[in-house]
């Protein structure tokens, strides 16, 4: 059974528009929620995600925390061509193993 | 200069043959995992190692095995390489003391073709 699914499998939009991805998650015991953007391959760190409601941002990207729910949200405002990757979701259950959706290809157009 | 490199970056073999995929860091950490990518199926955990000393399996150890050369050097091997080998493979290293204490750091990727 899966522990992480995200949602859309993929998408795509224009120049500007705003991003949702989501993520959600069926764990024994959560630790963490991490986002990361794959960029042709290796996977880079975006967010850590421990407490519900606390949003946490980096330029155009915010992400949030339910823990209540059991998702996170991760979203792209203003989105560029840059923006185009592949986004990852991972739940840590504990201080080393990651469990890891199967990603969202966002598209970016011009 | 990358603080995780792999090697080889692209390999081609054929059913049957052994091939090492290798691993370097210089964060510094303790903490070293080898994953496979498959489309449609996000990364999953092989194997992983807490030290030199310490090595274990994950979710998907069969057909694979590992060495922990030292700090900064993890490997992976498939003894007798099949096609559904064929995968993206990382390598990662993790810092349990850093303020985001779940973040793996993540090598380039190794594409591995089994024919």
């Amino acid at each position: 059974e899966d522990k992480v699914v995200q949602s859309p499998l993929s998408l795509v939009v224009h120049e500007g528009d705003t991003v949702t991805l989501n993520c959600s998650y069926e764990v024994t015991n959560f630790r963490s929620l991490l986002w990361y953007k794959q960029e042709k391959k290796a996977p880079t760190f975006l967010f850590m995600l421990t407490s519900s409601g606390i949003e946490k941002k980096s330029g155009r990207l915010s992400s949030i925390l339910d823990k209540k729910e059991l998702f996170s949200i991760l979203n792209i405002t203003a989105t560029q061509t840059g923006d185009s990757a592949v986004y990852l979701c991972a739940v840590a259950e504990n201080d080393y193993k990651l469990s890891f959706g199967a990603g969202t290809t966002v598209t970016v157009r011009a | 200069d990358a603080d995780v490199t792999q090697t080889p970056r692209n390999r081609i073999t054929k059913t049957g043959k052994r091939i090492m995929l290798e691993c370097s860091q210089t964060k510094g950490h303790d903490r070293m995992y080898w994953y496979r990518q498959d489309p449609g199926l996000g990364l999953r955990l092989i194997y992983y190692s807490f030290d030199v000393k310490d090595i274990n399996k994950g979710e998907i150890s069969d057909g694979y095995s590992v060495s922990r050369q030292a700090q900064a050097k993890f490997s992976l091997s498939l003894e007798s390489a099949i096609p559904n080998q064929t995968a993206l493979y990382f390598c990662a290293t993790s810092d349990l003391y850093g303020y985001s204490y779940n973040e793996q750091f993540f090598g380039p990727g190794t594409r591995l073709t089994v024919l």
